[in-house]
């Protein structure tokens, strides 16, 4: 069964502090990696797709990497409006490659 | 612009009532689908479609129906309301065989059963 695996589920951080997300999956075939950022009471919304082991995207102070077996996402010198909630997901490439799964999220939070 | 529109944006209903959820796209894609959105368990698939006349059962269905009779529409039907079924719930919809086949999310709806 395909699954992904977030972590940590919070991450507390100052402003400049920089760190990372992580993002486990097992999925037999993968056709594309997403990352997302869910503000309070609004939808996802996307950022970034990564198609192949040592890919790398960049925008602003983010940036995802792939490996086989997980995604990170990095954030350089955080700032609080980077504070969100932070979805991973993959398409399950079982059933036509349109269905997409998602990772319980990490909640960051960026204190001034 | 082309949006997706989610509404009602707050429901409260009861145990056993039938409760409709709709979701409408302007973007004109072909794929549409529901997801619940519960702590601890992230975003969980409901039903998808990926054209007119064409629904698909995820991974938490049950209790769940949809209908997709144009493009646009993609309405959401709770049979029999349950307290289990108190959520947030969001519709999403992408573009056929698009390059990033990433979902688009309306803002969407807290329901809550009493």
């Amino acid at each position: 069964e395909d699954q992904v695996t977030q972590s940590p589920e919070a991450l507390r951080l100052q402003e400049g502090e920089s760190s990372s997300l992580n993002c486990s999956y097992t999925v037999s075939g993968l056709r594309g990696l997403f990352w997302y950022r869910q503000d309070p009471g609004k939808g996802p919304e996307f950022l970034f797709t990564l198609y192949s082991a040592g890919e790398e995207k960049e925008k602003e102070r983010l940036k995802a990497t792939l490996t086989k077996k997980e995604s990170f996402l990095h954030i350089t010198a955080p700032k609080p409006e980077d504070s969100a909630t932070y979805l991973c997901a993959v398409q399950d490439p079982g059933t036509g490659g349109f269905k997409t799964i998602f990772g319980a999220g990490t909640r960051l939070f960026v204190k001034a | 612009d082309a949006e997706i529109t989610q509404s009602p944006r707050h429901k409260i209903t009861e145990t056993g009532r039938q409760v409709t959820l709709a979701c409408h796209q302007t973007w004109n894609h072909n794929n549409m689908f529901w997801y619940r959105q519960d702590l601890g368990h992230g975003l969980r698939l409901i039903h998808y479609s990926y054209g007119v006349q064409d629904t698909n059962k995820g991974e938490v269905s049950d209790g769940y129906s949809v209908s997709r009779s144009n493009t646009e529409d993609l309405p959401l039907t709770l049979e029999s309301a349950a307290s289990s079924q108190t959520s947030v719930y969001f519709c999403a919809s992408s573009e056929y065989g698009g390059k990033d086949e990433k979902l688009f999310f309306g803002s969407g709806t807290q329901l809550s059963v009493l």
